[in-house]
């Protein structure tokens, strides 16, 4: 596609609810991240993929944050028995490039329009 | 843990004023990235500096990374309504992470 899709745009869910946002990045693209805005902040990093490959989870921020890339493609964060501290705005960005290193991430960001958590 | 500092949050400014947003890391970056949050909108890539001393312009926005690789700046020059948002930079750490300022938040007085 022309560029990063997430959906849903806004999502309300009750406390205690299951929910699973997801990215479409641009066709090609080898690096995934997903962070987590909270309104008036910085993006906040959750994870890392090259292609399939989950290279860093270190920001989720507790094991009910899951996401997963299964083909390299598409990717899914779900977020389960949620709280209202998890309400956020969740970006999605893909980069084309890798860089030297495994680990290397050089290269302009693409970011979706992000996701709107709402935790009632 | 490794920050990237960026200052300061808000800067309010009569349009045609300049304007400038700072950041400074704690230790040395490998490169670093400024973005453009809209109100409402999602970052968008300004440009990345990876050299020592790096000078970029763009029009009217001039991008500059320090000698040491440890701060950047962005200066805009004669602000206008469509420059209103939030300016972020992104530095690449020795960990390979990116790390994100809060933001400065450009806004332009009635």
């Amino acid at each position: 596609g022309a560029g990063v899709s997430q959906s849903p745009r806004y999502k309300v869910a009750k406390r205690g609810q299951d929910v699973a946002l997801r990215c479409d990045p641009i066709s090609g693209h080898v690096s995934l991240f997903w962070y987590q805005q909270a309104l008036g902040q910085g993006p906040e990093f959750l994870t890392y993929f090259q292609n399939e490959a989950q290279l860093d989870k270190s920001g989720l921020p507790s094991d009910r944050f899951f996401a997963e890339r299964p083909e390299g493609s598409v990717s899914t964060l779900k977020i389960q028995r949620t709280q209202q501290e998890d309400s956020a705005v969740y970006l999605c960005a893909s980069s084309r490039r890798q860089g030297a290193s495994r680990y290397e991430i050089t290269g302009e960001l693409f970011f979706g329009e992000g996701s709107r958590l709402t935790v009632l | 843990g490794q920050q990237v500092m960026q200052i300061p949050q808000y800067q309010h400014v009569q349009e045609g004023e300049d304007f400038t947003t700072y950041c400074n890391s704690s230790t040395t970056l490998s490169n670093i990235q400024w973005y453009k949050q809209r109100p409402g909108g999602h970052p968008v890539f300004l440009i990345q500096l990876v050299k020592s001393g790096e000078v970029k312009k763009q029009k009217r926005l001039t991008f500059q990374f320090g000698e040491a690789k440890k701060n950047s700046s962005l200066h805009i020059t004669a602000t206008q309504t469509t420059d209103v948002g939030t300016y972020f930079c992104a530095g690449l750490d020795s960990n390979y992470q990116l790390i994100w300022g809060a933001g400065t938040k450009l806004i332009i007085k009635p």
